[in-house]
């Protein structure tokens, strides 16, 4: 059953335009977002985050969206670069009363090409 | 240098084997944590621990078992291993005051024949 969804396997923008990654949920605890950046033979980096009390969080060029009634969030780079080029994970965490928000679902994972 | 590494980055093994993955931080963190990935299916927790007592199974934890060390060591061992625990692993740490965001491994890349 999985909870954390990205129908997307893979996506190609061209280089300067914008890149909108999707990200569906179906655990309506879940109440932190987070988006991880993988690059090859390398371990996923933290991106971006934002709190089920927001719907918009801004870092640069990166932006998360989250639209709580729809379950849906998705990361925003604009303008989008070669080095942007990686696998993308959308994860999620729902707190706990003991752990906090620790444990973190992940989606399936967009592979992200921004051609020259 | 790195502040969370995996050893080895690359193993063969035979089905049946026995064998132990490793992980060690710098960071200082209290919170690890091993996953697997495969393609198509993410991300998936196979343990993790919030100190060194503590160790609590993920979502699949059947044919691994774990070991914390100490606050920076923790293992994680194929008892006896099968081809379909080939995957890509990685080690995990966080922070108690910021647990959402995790500090990821390189990775190690296991082949079971």
């Amino acid at each position: 059953d999985q909870q954390v969804k990205q129908n997307s396997p893979s996506l190609s923008v061209q280089e300067g335009r914008i890149s909108i990654l999707n990200c569906d949920y179906t655990n309506s605890m879940f109440d932190y977002f987070l988006w991880y950046k993988k690059y090859p033979a390398e371990g996923p980096t933290f991106l971006i985050s934002i709190s089920s009390i927001k719907d918009k969080n801004e870092d640069g060029r990166f932006t998360v969206f989250l639209n709580k009634s729809a379950k849906h969030l998705s990361l925003h780079i604009v303008p989008s670069q070669p080095g942007d080029s990686a696998v993308y994970f959308c994860a999620a965490s729902a707190k706990s009363l003991h752990f906090g928000n620790e444990k973190l679902t992940f989606g399936t994972g967009t592979r992200l090409t921004i051609i020259p | 240098d790195a502040d969370v590494t995996q050893t080895p980055r690359n193993r063969i093994t035979k089905t049946g084997k026995r064998i132990m993955l490793e992980c060690s931080q710098t960071k200082g963190h209290d919170r690890m944590y091993w996953y697997r990935q495969d393609p198509g299916l993410g991300l998936r927790l196979i343990y993790y621990s919030f100190d060194v007592k503590d160790i609590n199974k993920g979502e699949i934890s059947d044919g691994y078992s774990v070991s914390r060390q100490a606050q920076a060591k923790f293992s994680l061992s194929l008892e006896s291993a099968i081809p379909n625990q080939t995957a890509l692993y990685f080690c995990a740490t966080s922070d108690p005051g910021r647990g959402e965001t995790q500090y990821f491994g390189p990775g190690t890349r296991l082949l079971v024949l």
